[in-house]
């Protein structure tokens, strides 16, 4: 069964300092990778997305992931974080063909002064 | 603007009482969907729908009910038979063959 794993739940960071926040996912067809944030009591925003050509995807925000088929990964990364980027970050995964998001757990970034 | 709105932001219920939660959208979209959202478990699909008058249960449908009479609307029922209602409640659309979903900014059901 196709599933995403976000192995931090908390990630604690300094202001400018730079951050990845992992993302492994598990399928066995083509897919396509999403990654959205959410700040509190808020719906959820996409950051940037995977959808097939150049493994480096940038988004806004100054946020770019990496697709890595053999390690079935896609984590985020920024290379210096602002107080204003303390959120919480998803991870997606959708099978070509279908309409449906398999979300990981989640992982909040809290970046520190 | 284009977008999506869900109302109420804050929703009270007595335990037993259904309650409908309301998702509007003007992006055109064919395909709209609700997901219940709990701390430390993502987000999880409840129902989807890709066209008006039809639409298919996700993974935790229980105790849900939904109706698509109208492209820009997709209601969500929270009936008694659902043992543990209080969640955040997100509703999100999407353009049939294009994976990227845009979210509400939620509905917070809190069962009293």
């Amino acid at each position: 069964a196709q599933s995403v794993t976000q192995l931090d739940s908390q990630v604690p960071v300094f202001e400018e300092a730079p951050v990845e926040l992992r993302c492994n996912y598990s399928s066995s067809v083509s897919v396509y990778l999403f990654w959205y944030v959410q700040y509190p009591n808020q719906g959820l925003q996409l950051l940037l997305k995977y959808l097939s050509g150049s493994t480096l995807v940038k988004g806004i925000n100054g946020f770019e992931a990496e697709f890595n088929k053999s390690q079935t990964s896609f984590h985020l990364r920024k290379p210096s974080v602002h107080i204003s980027d303390t959120a919480e970050y998803f991870c997606a995964v959708s099978d070509l063909g279908t309409y449906k998001y398999i979300f990981g757990t989640g992982t909040r970034l809290k970046v520190l002064a | 603007d284009g977008g999506i709105t869900q109302s109420p932001k804050y929703l009270f219920r007595k335990e037993g009482q259904n309650v409908t939660l309301s998702c509007e959208q003007n992006l055109n979209h064919d395909a709209m969907y609700w997901y219940r959202q709990d701390p430390g478990q993502g987000l999880r699909l409840i129902y989807y729908s890709q066209i008006v008058n039809d639409f298919q249960k996700g993974d935790i449908a229980e105790g849900y009910s939904v109706s698509r009479e109208k492209k820009e609307s997709f209601p969500l029922t929270v009936t008694s038979a659902q043992k543990n209602p209080t969640a955040f409640y997100l509703c999100a659309s999407s353009i049939v063959g294009n994976n990227e979903q845009f979210f509400g900014p939620g509905t917070r059901l809190t069962v009293l």
